[in-house]
């Protein structure tokens, strides 16, 4: 099945600096998704982009998409503290359904 | 406030015994999704529902299943513990999309589950 894999696994950054994460799929997409997960908690979700889209924005957060490349890249602005956690991308499971498929995520550390 | 929970939140059982995880959301969604997140793997679909009466198969089904008798609830049954099952379990919502694609997925607080 096809399935976005996150580069780099891990991350360690300063307070205030920038943390950029990548993801790459397979095949053909309707949109693609990011999601954060705290320590010990469920996902919440972060961003949507459709697959006719080629860059969002949602406060600190600015997504990328290259449909030509199947790859997408998340860059969060200022980090802070509370920027530690998990990253995941998603991918429709198919294009005729609503299922996703996961990427195994980016480690995000950010240190003050 | 609209939600999704999981119960129980924790659960110890041994092999061979058969554990029932329940999902509940009031978000009113068609969609509901199971997973399960192991070190190293990430998040994996092990079943999910386009609505009552609806169930998939996802990519790690064997030894789970699912039914789906009203909107808001879709448990997951393991017929026969494994020691292999041993992860975090977590439930999703989600509507259908509009424009086609999927939906923004609201995911539950999880449970760990233990098999021994």
């Amino acid at each position: 099945s096809q399935q976005g894999e996150e580069d780099p696994q891990a991350l360690s950054i300063q307070e205030g600096e920038n943390a950029t994460m990548n993801c790459s799929y397979k095949t053909s997409i309707n949109n693609l998704q990011w999601y954060r997960q705290n320590s010990g908690r469920g996902l919440v979700h972060l961003i949507l982009i459709r697959s006719n889209e080629r860059e969002k924005h949602s406060g600190r957060l600015r997504v990328t998409l290259d449909t030509s490349k199947k790859s997408s890249s998340l860059l969060i602005t200022a980090s802070r503290a509370a920027d530690t956690a998990s990253y995941f991308c998603a991918t429709d499971l198919n294009q005729a359904g609503t299922a996703l498929i996961f990427g195994k995520g980016t480690t995000l550390s950010v240190s003050s | 406030d609209a939600e999704i929970t999981q119960s129980p939140r924790h659960k110890i059982t041994e092999t061979g015994r058969q554990v029932t995880l329940a999902c509940h959301q009031t978000w009113n969604h068609n969609n509901m999704f199971w997973y399960r997140q192991d070190l190293g793997h990430g998040l994996r679909l092990i079943h999910y529902s386009y609505g009552v009466q609806d169930t998939n198969k996802g990519e790690v089904s064997d030894g789970y299943s699912v039914s789906r008798s009203n909107t808001e609830d879709l448990p997951l049954t393991l017929e026969s513990a494994a020691s292999s099952q041993t992860s975090v379990y977590f439930c999703a919502s989600s509507s259908t999309g509009t424009s086609g694609g999927a939906d923004t997925q609201y995911f539950g607080p999880g449970t760990r589950l233990t098999v021994l």
